[in-house]
């Protein structure tokens, strides 16, 4: 079954970096766009990134660009997001999560997400 | 970007009710709308795509439709394993959004 397993989180002070992972199993890694997603405590959910499944086409969200690089190593089956000039508004549990169908079209526009990770926390703070 | 606005964002139900969900999108994203849920502690669960195609172990008490900027999420017969947060999102264009999120409580 799909699995989706995010590491890295932990507490860092505004300005700093930190590198989330999220190791995948379950499926063909290398054939599906990649999502990060965060929720900061007690609020809705956020899309921040998407690559595609040759790592080719990535998008972000305006408030991280330039800050935030996501990126993919699909012969450790493994998912990344560095996160550098760490604000305290990036405080939240980030999620990876999987499109639903293989698509070589722009990342995750015109399919959904159909698994998602239980997600690790990520704490800015000084 | 496109704003999903949910109403309401809280309701109270019991085991058994009908219970109905709204989703509008400020622009029109044609069927290209997802459900999903969220329960405290846990990683949101995918439940509806394609704006009313279940997702492959969903019970069919969930069901969904619209199109365009109307949606709705509809559950039959509510279970006491359905009280959680509900989400749609729009996966037609960046950045993707989400609703704020209806969480569905005990009366």
């Amino acid at each position: 079954q799909v699995q989706l397993v995010e590491s890295g989180g932990g507490v860092v002070q505004p300005g700093r970096s930190l590198r989330l992972s999220c190791a995948a199993s379950g499926f063909v890694f290398s054939s599906y766009g990649m999502h990060w997603v965060r929720q900061a405590p007690g609020k809705g959910v956020e899309w921040v990134a998407v690559i595609s499944y040759n790592g080719k086409m990535k998008y972000y969200k305006d408030s991280v660009k330039g800050r935030f690089t996501i990126s993919r190593d699909n012969f450790k089956n493994t998912l990344y997001l560095q996160m550098n000039s760490l604000r305290p508004e990036d405080t939240a549990v980030y999620y990876c999560a999987k499109d639903r169908e293989i698509w070589f079209g722009p990342p995750g526009l015109g399919v959904d997400i159909d698994y998602w990770g239980l997600g690790t926390l990520v704490t800015v703070s000084s | 970007d496109i704003q999903m606005t949910q109403s309401p964002s809280s309701l109270s139900a019991s085991v058994g009710d009908r219970v109905t969900i709204t989703c509008r999108a400020s622009q029109g994203i044609s069927n290209q709308l997802a459900w999903l849920q969220q329960k405290p502690g846990k990683g949101p669960k995918s439940l509806i795509y394609a704006a009313s195609s279940l997702q492959s172990g969903v019970p069919s008490t969930f069901s969904a439709s619209g199109s365009g900027t109307d949606f709705t999420l509809t559950i039959s017969s509510l279970q006491p394993e359905d009280f959680a947060t509900y989400y749609c999102q729009q996966y037609n264009s960046y950045p993707l959004t989400f609703g704020g999120g209806t969480k569905v409580e005990i009366k």
